[in-house]
């Protein structure tokens, strides 16, 4: 059936150091959503990606939806402690509903 | 502020007692969906409601089963809980549900312990 991988399961990074996630889906997407879960708490929207090769920017997060929408990324630049979380992203079950298919995440560590 | 909202944010049942986890939405949306999250696992979608309707996932276990009284108000029942499900259970709502464009919009979770 309809998988969505992600890596990495878990990234530790210095405060102000890169990061990124990596999301493939075994079919074609007609879209993928990001979603941050802080520890604790539940996930929250961040992006959606529609087009072929689309990049999106929210200050220092990048998203990007890979040519063929079978892939995704999302790398935040000069990592920050408030970026603690687990990032998941999903993808649309069918064409015609909202049902998502969520990655398994990457959870983010920071050491200040 | 509109928003999903769950209670209580954490519930504590003894294995084989029935209990029921609530969720309501002042977002006005079509669908809700219930979804089981484990430890470092991802959100696993439960069943869902499009309006009135619902809609089973193939391996939901039998002992789960979902309430929706009306647009606003949504239940998960648990009829004999096990220890393996003790999860964080997440309610989300979603505006319409006829598109795959759509985001969601999920509530503070109830985390639920079975002794």
């Amino acid at each position: 059936g309809q998988q969505v991988m992600q890596i990495p399961q878990y990234q530790h990074v210095q405060e102000g150091e890169d990061f990124t996630t990596y999301c493939n889906s075994s079919t074609t997407l007609s879209n993928i959503q990001w979603y941050k879960q802080r520890p604790g708490g539940h996930p929250v929207f961040l992006i959606q990606l529609v087009k072929s090769g689309e990049v999106k920017k929210q200050k220092r997060l990048t998203f990007q939806f890979g040519e063929a929408k079978k892939n995704s990324s999302l790398h935040i630049t000069a990592t920050q402690t408030t970026d603690v979380g687990t990032y998941f992203c999903a993808g649309p079950w069918s064409s015609n509903t909202g049902k998502l298919i969520f990655g398994q995440g990457t959870t983010l560590q920071v050491k200040p | 502020d509109a928003m999903v909202i769950q209670n209580p944010r954490y519930q504590v049942t003894q294995f084989g007692k029935p209990v029921t986890l609530s969720c309501s939405q002042t977002l006005n949306h079509n669908v809700m969906y219930w979804y089981q999250q484990k430890s470092s696992q991802a959100p696993k979608l439960l069943f869902h409601y499009y309006d009135k309707d619902f809609n089973n996932e193939a391996d939901t276990p039998d002992n789960f089963q979902s309430r929706r009284p009306n647009t606003s108000f949504c239940f998960l029942d648990i009829r004999s809980p096990g220890l393996g499900d003790a999860a964080m259970y997440l309610c989300a709502t979603s505006k319409t549900g006829t598109g795959a464009n759509e985001k969601l919009f999920f509530g503070s979770g109830t985390q639920l312990s079975v002794l």
